[in-house]
């Protein structure tokens, strides 16, 4: 089982709509997550950390459950340009070898 | 402008000749690390640096070398490549990971190919 998992997707929604991912965990010493973004044969790219309250930048909300050991991705009113591969990641609770990567939400918007 | 720079980015080449894919980053970072990314498996971390002379292996190290002569730069080596190191590679930066998470940023990524 892979530590950080994800729905490979993809995910096609229209302009405008509203679309979540989800992503599980398996290493409970996991202390802190984030969502990052990857263009078509680009790097990734931070998108935002995901805090334990919750947490929200424009039209991202992220969240994070961990007694059941999830992190969510919430997009609103989603653009052409939100079309990208969403990458949910762990830090673990050791030195150095510290970001453990999910494989990948792929969201395609159109028009 | 701060980045992370990888040559080539672009690599065809043939089982058993060894290869250098340079990492260089301007931002004087302590954190240098190298991943690789295969379809369905997400990134995956091959070595790390915590700081000059200080390496340690991730969790696919098997068929790698590295080295942190510099604090800018962190080779990644092939001595011996194999077809299944074909791939995808990033090398990314961050100014320290202790106390608290600050960002990595990735290179612009290294497609190799080994026939």
């Amino acid at each position: 089982r892979k530590e950080v998992e994800q729905d490979p997707g993809p995910f096609n929604v229209p302009e405008g709509a509203t679309v979540a991912f989800n992503c599980t965990y398996s290493n409970s010493a996991s202390q802190s997550f984030f969502w990052y973004r990857q263009d078509c044969r680009k790097e990734p790219k931070l998108l935002m950390s995901v805090y334990s309250s919750g947490n929200e930048d424009g039209r991202f909300t992220a969240q994070l459950n961990r007694a059941s050991q999830y992190i969510s991705l919430l997009i609103r009113d989603s653009k052409l340009s939100d079309s990208a591969t969403y990458l949910c990641v762990a830090r673990r609770n050791n030195a150095g070898n510290m970001l453990t990567f999910g494989g990948g939400t792929r969201l395609m918007v159109k028009p | 402008e701060a980045q992370v720079t990888q040559n080539p980015r672009y690599l065809i080449t043939v089982t058993g000749k060894k290869l250098t894919v340079t990492c260089s980053q301007n931002m004087n970072h302590e954190y240098m690390s190298w991943y690789r990314q295969d379809p369905g498996l997400g990134l995956r971390q091959i070595y790390y640096s915590m700081n000059v002379e200080v390496t340690d292996k991730g969790d696919v190290p098997e068929g790698y070398k590295v080295s942190r002569k510099e604090k800018r730069n962190f080779p990644l080596i092939l001595e011996s490549p194999s077809p299944n190191q074909t791939s995808l590679y990033f090398c990314a930066s961050s100014l320290e990971l202790r106390p608290s998470y600050n960002e990595q940023f990735f290179g612009p990524g290294t497609r190799l190919t080994v026939l």
